[in-house]
């Protein structure tokens, strides 16, 4: 059982440039979410989704895209890199809205020059 | 807006000595309050959760926290710490299905 899974790891983009940052579980969740964190702060939300076909806006999803056609699988796409990116980008899933627990990704670090 | 303070940025214990993680938070209704723990590299893992009864939450890894309402605070304690607790650890409030982070108290432990 792997949990949930992000790839890549590591990625350095050039402005301008884009990308997708995948996110897969296996534990049959219905939710999704995506989280970024910045150095010295806390995770903020920029998009979720509460099963296939929608998906809705979190707290900073400007300069970013979302789908989610399966169960499994939560892209993330960034279409036109900037510096303001570079963060560290975590997914998470859950089988139900809160209080249930949010089960995390080991993380995807970007960095855009 | 609802939000979540975390007073201490950095905190250093030697081992064996007690932790107490400070968190208050800002909320108007009953919150869901969660700490989650992130090791080096690592996601974060939930190390325990309050979302009614009693107000003393036991969780993984031996940690505690207490939820007093009149204080709006939710602190983590340990009573003795473990080299292998060095970490980042988030207080986390659940508003409308999602969940608001303070800022992280970066624990360190002394030999």
């Amino acid at each position: 059982n792997a949990g949930v899974t992000q790839t890549p790891k590591f990625r350095i983009l050039k402005i301008g440039q884009s990308m997708t940052l995948q996110c897969t579980q296996d534990m049959n969740h219905n939710y999704m979410y995506w989280y970024r964190q910045d150095p010295g702060m806390g995770l903020k939300l920029i998009y979720y989704s509460v099963g296939a076909g929608i998906t809705d806006k979190g707290e900073v999803p400007n300069g970013y895209n979302v789908s989610r056609s399966t169960t499994e699988d939560f892209p993330l796409r960034l279409e036109l890199a900037a510096p303001s990116q570079t963060s560290v980008y975590f997914c998470a899933s859950s089988s139900d809205f809160l209080p249930d627990t949010q089960y995390f990704g080991p993380g995807t670090r970007l960095t855009v020059l | 807006a609802q939000s979540v303070t975390q007073p201490d940025i950095h905190i250093t214990v030697s081992e064996g000595a007690s932790l107490e993680l400070r968190c208050n938070y800002s909320y108007g209704a009953t919150p869901y309050l969660f700490w989650y723990v992130q090791s080096p590299g690592q996601g974060l893992q939930l190390l325990l959760k309050y979302f009614s009864g009693d107000t003393l939450v036991q969780g993984i890894k031996g940690f505690e926290a207490e939820f007093k309402r009149s204080q709006s605070s939710f602190n983590l304690r340990k009573p003795s710490v473990h080299w292998s607790d060095a970490a980042e650890y988030f207080c986390a409030v659940g508003d409308t299905g999602k969940l608001i982070f303070g800022q992280g108290t970066t624990l360190q432990v002394k030999p």
